[in-house]
């Protein structure tokens, strides 16, 4: 149980693309979901914290107008990159809980590899 | 200083051996604990989940929580080279509203 499923993998585009990342929780209702980012040899860093049908809390430093996030239903929530330049090359990571108060573990997707050429 | 901290390592450790990776956390009213494996070029995977004082066991892998010393440990018996990975400790605050990820502690298990 508990699988989080995210879509694409791999991205590799041009600079000034937007691209879109879908996390969708396949076997349980995501009350909440995150997103990170992670440098090669760095930590999990917190982008931001959707609940379903509410605006998304973003970390300090994170800008939400580049970092789109949108949870429109309890199983599914996306991250556009808007404009991205190669700076925002990074893997990242989206994450779901069953629950918006942190007692339940949370479940992480694959990931997608962003390189931005 | 870090709300959770991790000996960054590498922890090496001889196959068949015992290995103990160890956490502290800042928030005395944390309440939820756990333990996620991050192999390199892998999302985190969930281990173990611990909510009160004392030990967990599942399989190989035991988690302890000393909520009086504020530290969460991992033990991982008879280990192998398959359990080389980072290993993330993550903690519920007292807000209960956000799970603080620890830098994770990478571990090298030797043939």
């Amino acid at each position: 149980g508990a699988v989080v499923s995210q879509h694409p993998s791999w991205v590799i585009c041009k600079s000034g693309t937007s691209v879109k990342i879908e996390c969708r929780s396949l076997d349980f209702q995501a009350t909440t979901m995150f997103w990170y980012r992670q440098f090669p040899k760095q930590s999990l860093m917190l982008m931001a914290t959707s609940n379903e049908g509410s605006k998304a809390t973003y970390e300090q430093g994170v800008e939400k107008d580049k970092f789109l996030i949108n949870h429109a239903s309890l199983t599914l929530s996306t991250l556009t990159v808007t404009s991205a330049h190669p700076e925002d090359s990074s893997f990242y990571i989206c994450s779901a809980s069953a629950s918006n108060v942190g007692n339940q573990p949370q479940h992480f997707g694959d990931g997608t590899r962003l390189s931005i050429l | 200083q870090k709300e959770v901290e991790q000996n960054s390592g590498p922890l090496s450790v001889p196959e068949g051996a015992i290995a103990s990776l160890n956490c502290t956390y800042s928030d005395r009213g944390s309440q939820s604990f756990f333990w996620y494996r991050q192999y390199s070029g892998k999302s985190p995977e969930l281990i173990m989940s611990i909510y009160s004082n004392g030990d967990k066991e599942d399989g190989r892998f035991t988690a302890q929580l000393n909520k009086a010393s504020q530290y969460v440990s991992l033990l991982i018996r008879d280990s192998q080279p398959s359990d080389s990975a980072t290993y993330l400790c993550a903690v519920t605050g007292s807000s209960a509203s956000k799970i603080i990820f620890g830098s994770g502690t990478r571990l090298s298990i030797r043939p």
